[in-house]
């Protein structure tokens, strides 16, 4: 089966600038995870989605962050305005319904530089 | 809160060495822990997952323990190569099915 796909897979922008990100996770999975990852430290989750609604954002920083998942598949996460401290890469990950959280599959990530 | 943390933050051993990578939680109320391998430019890939009432786990060159009375699990790696350079990650479920990472050792095998 495909795995998880993310799109773009790298991004350089300035300070200030605007930048979504897309995955499309494995089909049939209800539940999509975005992740941060800060260059080195572990990914830290953003938002979680069980399929077109939103089960945690807590810790989304909602001022400049957003993440829609419109039809339960595919989903974007988008940064407006960017940050320096933005920079990170930015992981996708899904999970069958049902699934335990140990069989999340994780796509390759968008490594975002902001200057 | 879950809180993960690991140590050595980096480490760089000569080919053939046997080598351990610790993890600490702080919750020990976990069903399972797991290890992952992070290659640069690449996604998460699971090494071992030790269930709660496991001890030990292995895969090849590599066993994974778990002590959840001490808030601890071990990665053994033996025999390592420069293949196996990379980042581990250790990762506990929590609440509404999320993962709890540690901040990762990031492992350099030299030839």
């Amino acid at each position: 089966e495909a795995g998880v796909a993310q799109s773009p897979r790298y991004k350089i922008i300035e300070k200030r600038q605007s930048v979504a990100f897309w995955c499309n996770p494995i089909s049939g999975h209800a539940t999509l995870y975005w992740y941060q990852q800060i260059l080195g430290q572990g990914p830290k989750l953003l938002i979680q989605f069980q399929n077109n609604g939103v089960v945690d954002d807590s810790q989304l920083p909602k001022d400049r962050f957003s993440a829609e998942r419109l039809k339960g598949v595919d989903s974007t996460l988008k940064i407006q305005p960017a940050k320096l401290e933005d920079s990170a890469v930015y992981l996708c990950a899904s999970l069958p319904l049902g699934g335990t959280p140990d069989t999340q599959y994780f796509g390759p990530g968008t490594r975002l530089t902001v200057l | 809160k879950q809180e993960v943390t690991q140590i050595p933050a980096a480490l760089s051993v000569p080919e053939g060495e046997n080598l351990v990578l610790n993890c600490s939680f702080t919750d020990s109320a976990i069903y399972n822990l797991q290890w992952f391998r992070q290659d640069p430019g690449k996604g998460l890939t699971s090494l071992l997952l030790i269930q709660s009432s496991q001890r030990e786990q292995t895969s090849g060159r590599l066993n994974a323990s778990l002590d959840k009375s001490s808030g601890r699990s071990t990665l053994y790696i033996a025999a390592s190569q420069p293949g196996d350079s990379a980042t581990y990650l250790c990762a506990v479920p929590g609440s509404a099915r999320q993962l709890t990472f540690g901040s990762g050792t990031q492992l350099t095998v030299l030839p």
